[in-house]
């Protein structure tokens, strides 16, 4: 079975600071990782998704993402905060054998302060 | 225009109604999907298909239905409506391929039931 945890249902950041949102997640089998961000009444968009290649990947919007095995971890990070990245961001865990299905984080609500 | 459109965008309605909510795709996806949004949950699966054929039940399918008419099309019923399903509902499309394909959201139905 899969899940995901994300720590933190809301984060505040001012602005130009570091951003960091946490994601962990449980798999059986090797996983894909991804995470999505919501912006207020859209849906769901990829930022960056983790797929065995290199372990930290790079989204956009300047995000990225480490995978750490060890620490079964996939943290999001953007070095400098923006005010148009406040919005609501979900971290999903897939497997080969899963046909696409992805299981969600309880999501992340990220405030920027100015 | 949007390549996963979802209608109706907002729908009230009392307790006990039969309720459709449609999906239509431009992506010429082959699968599909259709979650619920909660507050502090996350993202859950109700049904997905992987093509017109193909009909499952995700997590939580109890009180709904569905019908793949078309490649493109993907529609969510609730036969008998109630309280515990107000909800924000997605609709998703993936490619065919391994699970490390993207989904691709709409912008969601709310749905609210008195």
């Amino acid at each position: 079975a899969q899940s995901v945890t994300q720590l933190g249902s809301h984060v505040s950041v001012s602005e130009g600071a570091l951003v960091l949102l946490r994601c962990n997640y449980s798999s059986s089998v090797p996983p894909y990782l991804f995470w999505y961000v919501q912006y207020p009444n859209q849906g769901l968009q990829l930022l960056l998704k983790y797929t065995s290649a290199a372990t930290l990947v790079k989204g956009i919007n300047g995000f990225e993402a480490e995978f750490k095995k060890s620490e079964t971890s996939f943290h999001l990070t953007k070095p400098s905060a923006h005010m148009s990245d406040a919005a609501e961001y979900f971290c999903a865990v897939s497997a080969y054998n899963q046909g696409g299905k992805l299981i969600f984080g309880q999501g992340t609500e990220l405030s920027v302060k100015p | 225009d949007a390549d996963v459109t979802q209608t109706p965008r907002n729908r009230i309605t009392k307790t006990g109604k039969r309720i459709m909510l449609e999906c239509s795709q431009t992506k010429g996806h082959d699968r599909m999907y259709w979650y619920r949004q909660d507050p502090g949950l996350g993202l859950r699966l109700i049904y997905y298909s992987f093509d017109v054929k193909d009909i499952n039940k995700g997590e939580i399918s109890d009180g709904y239905s569905v019908s793949r008419q078309a490649q493109a099309k993907f529609s969510l019923s609730l036969e008998s409506a109630i309280p515990n399903q107000t909800a924000l509902y997605f609709c998703a499309t993936s490619d065919w391929g391994d699970s490390n394909q993207p989904q691709h959201f709409g912008d969601g139905t709310r749905l609210s039931i008195l």
